[in-house]
C-alpha cells in the first residue's frame, strides 16, 4: 500500500517565479492538506481540500492556491516567489469525516528560492 | 502568544534513558493530541494520538493528556539511538487543521 507521495523532491527557483508541487494521497484517503514548514519549525497549515473544493484556509496570502483533482491528488501552486517561500512543503492525507485527526504525511517537496 | 508551545531543545540523553517530551497550548477548543516523529529531511510520521485526558501507551511510547492544565507529554522508554530525531506535538480542531509546535530535537547516545 503506498502511502503519500510528493513530486518534485527538490526544487530551486528565483524569486518572481512560480512554482506547482504535486501530492497523490495514501489509498483511500479522499482529504489532502498542505503544511509549509521552515526550518527549525513546526509545520503551517496552508489549506486543505476535500471533494475538489477548499475547505479550510490558513494564514497565507493568495499567492498560494491549490487544486485537487478527482481522483483525490492535489497541486500546490505558489505565484511570485520570495526568498521567504524558502521552505519543506509537506502534504498530508487522510480520511473526510470523522477520521480527519489521522492525517499521515509525504516525504516532503524542499523548494529553495534563490 | 503561540498556541502550542514546545521547548525546541536540543536534548540529548544516553541510551535507555527515559525520556520526558512536553507541550502548553492555549486554546480549549482542541480535541484531539497528536505526536509526530521527524526524521532529518523527512515527513513527519504519526506516532500516537489521544482523544481526552488521560494516558495512552503504545510499546515504549506513553502519551498524556492533561486538559485542565493544557499540557501534554510524550514518554519514551528504554530510549535508543533509531529514536533520535525532532518530535513534533500537534493539536486539532474540529475539521483538520493540525497546530504544531516548534518541536523538540532529540538525540539519544549509545
Amino acid at each position: 500500500d503506498a502511502g503519500v507521495t510528493q513530486s518534485p523532491t527538490h526544487l530551486i527557483k528565483t524569486r518572481g517565479q512560480q512554482v506547482t508541487l504535486r501530492c497523490s494521497p495514501k489509498s483511500g484517503h479522499d482529504t489532502v492538506s498542505w503544511y509549509q514548514q521552515a526550518l527549525g519549525q513546526g509545520p503551517q497549515f496552508i489549506f486543505q481540500y476535500y471533494e475538489e473544493e477548499e475547505r479550510q484556509r490558513g494564514n497565507f496570502p493568495d499567492r498560494f492556491s491549490g487544486h485537487q483533482f478527482p481522483n483525490y491528488s492535489s497541486e500546490l501552486n505558489v505565484n511570485a516567489l520570495l526568498l521567504g517561500d524558502s521552505a519543506l512543503y509537506l502534504c498530508a492525507s487522510s480520511l473526510g469525516g470523522a477520521r480527519y485527526n489521522e492525517q499521515f504525511f509525504g516525504p516532503g517537496t524542499r523548494l529553495t528560492v534563490l | 502568544q503561540k498556541e502550542v508551545e514546545q521547548d525546541p531543545g536540543p536534548l540529548s540523553v544516553p541510551e535507555g534513558a527515559i525520556v520526558s517530551l512536553n507541550c502548553t497550548y492555549s486554546n480549549s477548543a482542541f480535541q484531539y493530541f497528536m505526536w509526530y516523529r521527524q526524521y532529518s529531511r523527512k515527513g513527519p510520521e504519526l506516532l500516537m494520538y489521544t482523544y481526552s485526558s488521560g494516558n495512552k501507551e503504545d510499546g515504549r511510547f506513553t502519551a498524556q493528556v492533561d486538559k485542565s492544565s493544557k499540557y501534554i507529554s510524550l514518554f519514551i522508554r528504554d530510549s535508543q539511538p533509531s529514536d533520535s530525531a525532532t518530535y513534533l506535538c500537534a493539536m486539532i480542531r474540529e475539521g483538520g487543521k493540525l497546530i504544531f509546535g516548534q518541536g523538540t530535537e532529540l538525540s539519544v547516545k549509545p
